[in-house]
């Protein structure tokens, strides 16, 4: 069965930092991939999704995700943050059914 | 403009007692999920459902249950049997073709008092 794991729980970021939030998945065959976003209390957003091809993915919001096969890693990135981008972050692995499984989550704050 | 309801946003139940989330997708999709949320845990499956009058358990249905009757809804029950019900109760839809990643409501707060 697959699997995603993103190893922080919670990152603190300064307003205008990089920021680089970690997944890594387990699957036997080529994953689709997926990043959403939680503001609190609300529903989840995506941000981006990988399924073939380029392994450098742009989504919404400027951010932008690399899939590495060799290290099963799905690491999402924004060079410059901004306040408004406070939330959680969701990693997910699709199968061909195109049922999702989730990572626990990382929160991500940001200090000015 | 397309997208998934869910009612309430805030739903209080007293011991014992059944109650039944709301979520409606007017995306003409074809597949609809119910997810569980708790802090520090992700997203747990309830249950979900590929087409009408079909629907199959996921990985913590214990305690719950769900309905297609049309394409369009999705309701889910938390039954009694459900030791801890208290959650963030999350609905989801997609094309049953994809997978294209899903489509998210806002929410349902249920509160065990």
């Amino acid at each position: 069965a697959q699997s995603v794991t993103q190893p922080d729980i919670h990152i603190t970021v300064s307003e205008g930092a990089s920021l680089e939030l970690r997944c890594n998945y387990s699957y036997g065959a080529t994953p689709y991939l997926f990043w959403y976003v939680q503001s609190p209390g609300q529903g989840l957003q995506l941000l981006l999704k990988y399924f073939s091809g380029d392994t450098l993915v742009q989504g919404i919001k400027g951010f932008e995700a690399e899939f590495k096969r060799s290290q099963s890693s799905f690491n999402l990135r924004k060079p410059s943050v901004h306040w408004s981008d406070a939330a959680e972050y969701f990693c997910a692995v699709a199968t061909g059914e195109e049922k999702l499984t989730f990572g626990t989550g990382t929160r991500l704050t940001i200090i000015p | 403009d397309g997208g998934i309801t869910q009612s309430p946003k805030y739903l209080f139940r007293k011991e014992g007692q059944n109650v039944t989330l709301s979520c409606e997708q007017n995306l003409n999709h074809d597949a609809m999920y119910w997810y569980r949320q708790d802090p520090g845990q992700g997203l747990r499956l309830i249950y979900y459902s590929q087409i009408v009058n079909d629907f199959q358990k996921g990985d913590i249905a214990e305690g719950y249950s769900v309905s297609r009757e049309k394409k369009e809804s999705f309701p889910l029950t938390v039954t009694s049997a459900q030791k801890n019900p208290t959650a963030f109760y999350l609905c989801a839809s997609s094309m049953r073709t994809g997978p294209y990643g899903y489509t998210f409501g806002s929410g349902t707060r249920l509160t065990v008092v």
